[in-house]
């Protein structure tokens, strides 16, 4: 099992510039998250969707758009990018009434 | 949403136990109490979970209090690959399971 899957693993943006993120699971699960963390903190929370065709917001949603079109995929977006959004980004998957998240190994976002 | 208090870091001696303590005053009666881990350059990776009896895996131990208000997470043998930062996160089955990590424990262990 691949899990969850995230590409690309690592990404330089000019300010300005936009950019999707793409997370895919294998696992048939319901939930998927977007997460960033920045250096020396924890993960917050940014989107997360709670079956096909549904988004909500986290903690942090400003600056990002997600689309969950197919259940195995959650999109993140960046459409103008800028230096504040430099972190590291990772996608987990949950089932509904199971076990905790699967985390795919993150994708490095630098904004210059 | 419920949150979790942590110490921010702790050291244990390779080949010791590790107790891992962590706060949760406010916990709901739906809340499950998630540990997680995270090592050097990686994404965090599932521990072990609880709702209200002790419980055990090939990882680790998780000890919940009577009144919920704490856990602790057991590491029985400590080796050096344990060495990450531990999160202790609760999950809300009725908040569509959303997760909100705090900055989490830095173990160190010394060899």
């Amino acid at each position: 099992n691949a899990g969850v899957t995230q590409t690309p693993k690592f990404r330089v943006l000019k300010t300005g510039q936009s950019m999707t993120l793409l997370c895919a699971q294998d696992m048939n699960h319901e939930y998927m998250y977007w997460y960033r963390q920045d250096p020396g903190m924890g993960l917050r929370l940014i989107h997360y969707s709670v079956g096909e065709g549904t988004t909500a917001k986290g903690e942090v949603p400003d600056g990002y758009n997600v689309s969950r079109l197919k259940k195995q995929n959650f999109l993140l977006g960046l459409e103008s990018a800028a230096p504040s959004q430099t972190s590291v980004y990772f996608c987990a998957s949950s089932d509904q009434d199971r076990d905790g998240y699967t985390f795919g190994s993150g994708t490095r976002l630098t904004v210059v | 949403d419920a949150k979790t208090t942590q110490p921010n870091s702790m050291e244990s001696n390779e080949e010791e136990p590790v107790h891992l303590p962590c706060n949760h005053s406010t916990i709901s009666g739906t809340d499950y109490i998630h540990w997680y881990r995270q090592l050097p350059s990686q994404g965090p990776e599932y521990v072990i979970h609880g709702l209200t009896s002790n419980v055990n895996n090939r990882m680790a131990s998780l000890a919940i209090a009577e009144d919920r208000k704490s856990s602790t997470l057991i590491l029985h043998r400590a080796t050096l690959r344990d060495a990450a930062v531990y999160y202790c996160i609760l999950r809300d089955r009725n908040t569509g399971n959303q997760f909100y990590f705090g900055t989490g424990t830095s173990l160190t262990v010394i060899p």
